[in-house]
């Protein structure tokens, strides 16, 4: 069982949709941060959460944090082509940062 | 080249062979990490080290080795391979603690035949 599930697990939409990512535990996490990865290549840290409720937006991006600090979501306005990639949320537990098992968003032109 | 690399970037074995995946960063960051990436997973950590000559298990440890003797180098070692280990193969770096951001090697593809 992952500590972290997100969903979708797979996204495929038309570019100029908009979607959103979700990021859901029973645990608290002190913080939580979303990584994209493109086909062949390492994570990149997009974001780093910390504060229940927090907001934050990173161009087409938007990040919230939930209150009790359970769960987060990704929301990306207008999607487009270059939003291609593999998302993953990833929280500081026990010490050690537990990441989910990714959601892959294909975006079509 | 400054950053973080991997090497090999691909890898073909057997079982039962043992393989070294190497790990240098040129950042002198403190804490380095061994993850493993495989469909519905995600990222698995195998070992991680906080500094020079301290390592310590993650998730997934059984059949992995690593050493730190050096603050830029962190080699995973697969003892005698087995097929269960066929996956990709990343390193990391952090500069002082967890909560930092990560920074990630290109990655490793391992197959063990």
């Amino acid at each position: 069982t992952q500590l972290l599930e997100q969903s979708p697990q797979f996204l495929s939409i038309q570019e100029g949709e908009n979607l959103t990512v979700y990021c859901n535990s029973s645990s608290v996490f002190s913080s939580l941060q979303w990584y994209r990865q493109e086909p062949g290549e390492g994570p990149v840290l997009l974001v780093t959460v910390v504060t229940g409720g927090e907001v934050k937006k990173l161009k087409r991006l938007t990040f919230q944090f939930g209150d009790a600090r359970k769960d987060s979501s990704l929301h990306i306005t207008a999607a487009q082509p270059g939003d291609t990639g593999l998302y993953l949320c990833a929280g500081i537990r026990g010490g050690k940062l537990i990441f989910g098992q990714g959601t892959e968003l294909s975006v079509k032109p | 080249d400054a950053g973080i690399t991997q090497s090999p970037r691909y890898k073909i074995t057997e079982t039962g062979r043992q393989v070294t995946l190497m790990c240098h960063q040129t950042w002198s960051h403190s804490y380095m990490f061994w993850y493993r990436q495989d469909l519905g997973h995600g990222l698995r950590l195998i070992y991680y080290s906080a500094a020079a000559d301290i390592t310590d298990k993650g998730e997934v440890p059984d059949g992995y080795v690593v050493s730190r003797s050096k603050t830029e180098n962190f080699p995973l070692t697969l003892e005698s391979a087995t097929r269960s280990q066929t996956s990709v193969y990343f390193c990391a770096s952090s500069e002082s603690h967890w909560g930092d951001e990560q920074f990630f090697g290109p990655g490793t593809r391992l197959t063990v035949l």
